[in-house]
């Protein structure tokens, strides 16, 4: 069965500090892996994929990951957080050749200080 | 405008009532999901669709049918809805199985 984790509720950054989301994954296979964001009352929205290559990955909003498959995680990061930045955050995987059976976290609420 | 539309996106209705949440994209895209959201659970896949008339199971499917009788739409059914359904879905679609999906703005259910 494959899981994802996402240790923290919540998150609390200063704006401008940078900003770290933290996901691990387990899947038999290899995984495509997604970060999505939420903002109060609207649906999820893509910001980023690992599908293979890079480790690193750049996405929309300045937002950026990190593949580290021998820790299998995939952690989100910003080098400077804005207010705005400030919603929930889900990590998402998927296991290639595994259809559409999509494994969602629990989300980590992102809070960032003015 | 490229989006996954859902019907309605308020609902309250009474235990046994029998409804459907309308699920409709303007993409092509060959795969649909349903999910539902709880505090604490994140997001939980119910049903998803590869194409048209081929559905299969997610993790919380029991008291839930779905139907994908054309690509575009990707209706969900309770057919005796309970109280321990009461959350909020969305719709989800993609064009491939290496894309990310996009979603719809949710349908917040509450049975009473």
């Amino acid at each position: 069965a494959q899981s994802v984790a996402q240790p923290e509720d919540q998150v609390n950054v200063a704006e401008g500090n940078p900003l770290t989301v933290k996901c691990t994954y387990s899947v038999s296979g290899n995984p495509y892996l997604f970060w999505y964001v939420q903002y109060p009352n609207r649906g999820l929205q893509f910001l980023l994929k690992y599908i293979t290559g890079d480790n690193l990955v750049k996405g929309s909003y300045g937002f950026e990951a990190e593949f580290n498959k021998s820790q299998t995680s995939f952690h989100l990061k910003k080098p400077s957080a804005l207010v705005s930045d400030s919603a929930l955050y889900f990590c998402a995987v998927r296991v290639h050749g595994g259809y559409q059976k999509v494994t969602f976290g629990t989300g980590t609420k992102l809070q960032v200080i003015p | 405008e490229a989006q996954v539309t859902q019907n309605p996106r308020y609902l309250i209705t009474v235990t046994g009532k029998k409804l459907t949440v309308t699920c409709s994209q303007n993409m092509n895209h060959e795969y649909m999901s349903w999910y539902r959201q709880d505090p604490g659970l994140g997001l939980r896949q119910i049903y998803y669709s590869m194409n048209v008339e081929v559905t299969d199971k997610g993790d919380v499917p029991e008291g839930y049918k779905v139907s994908r009788k054309e690509k575009r739409n990707f209706p969900l059914i309770l057919e005796s809805p309970s109280p321990n359904q009461t959350s909020l879905y969305f719709c989800a679609s993609s064009p491939r199985a290496n894309y990310g999906y996009t979603f719809g703005s949710g349908t917040r259910l509450t049975v009473v």
